[in-house]
């Protein structure tokens, strides 16, 4: 199984709603990444987890809270978004260490539409 | 200086023509360099990658990277309308935990039947 699963497809939610995005894999890796993608643009990293601790935050509004339940999981909790957050949401993992492959599989996105 | 360049294109070839795609990038401490292919509307796919300078051949794409240059491309032959689709490169270190991981803009490419 070499894939990441994210959920859901498509959201569209209001500027005071609160919603999750959910990824999963079952590859074993214990890095995963939240990017976001906006139309013509390559994916921005957000938060980098690493064996299931925030690594890494590039200074991503509060209104993004990412979690790590555990290794094969992650989701971003969403609130009180704007219009200028529409965008496709990507997860990643990958197996960090040496002599490990270099590999990221990316999931299929969450495409966000803030009203 | 942006970390890594690319031609946005967009580029459009007729079937069965050889294509270039290229990169270049400012920071030498990047040790992995990828080629990803996306569909509109769906998530990046690796297509190769490489940690060294040289070619890389895998069926009809080959990756060279040139380190001294600081330079990167990608090479389609006989393409395919099923190319069609945003090519981005990659530059990845590896750190002790995690990968940090810089895309380039990415190009866009047509293949026409």
């Amino acid at each position: 199984d070499t894939e990441v699963t994210q959920t859901p497809k498509h959201l569209v939610m209001g500027m005071t709603n609160k919603k999750s995005l959910k990824c999963e894999q079952h590859m074993g890796h214990r890095a995963m990444y939240w990017y976001k993608q906006k139309a013509k643009k390559p994916p921005e990293l957000m938060f980098v987890y690493s064996y299931e601790k925030l690594s890494i935050n590039e200074s991503v509004p509060s209104r993004f809270s990412p979690e790590c339940p555990n290794s094969s999981l992650l989701n971003l909790h969403l609130h009180a978004l704007q219009p200028e957050d529409s965008a496709l949401y990507l997860c990643a993992s990958s197996q960090p260490g040496a002599g490990h492959s270099v590999e990221a599989f990316f999931g299929q996105g969450t495409r966000l539409t803030v009203v | 200086q942006k970390e890594v360049e690319q031609d946005p294109g967009p580029l459009s070839v007729p079937e069965g023509a050889i294509v270039s795609l290229n990169c270049t990038y400012s920071n030498s401490a990047f040790q992995y360099f990828m080629w990803y292919r996306q569909y509109s509307r769906k998530g990046p796919e690796l297509l190769m990658y490489t940690y060294s300078s040289g070619n890389k051949e895998d069926g009809r794409f080959t990756a060279q990277v040139d380190k001294s240059s600081k330079y990167i491309s990608l090479f389609i032959r006989d393409s395919q309308p099923s190319d069609s689709a945003t090519y981005l490169c990659a530059l990845r270190r590896r750190e002790t935990s995690y990968d940090k991981v810089i895309f380039g803009p990415g190009t866009s490419l047509s293949v026409i039947p």
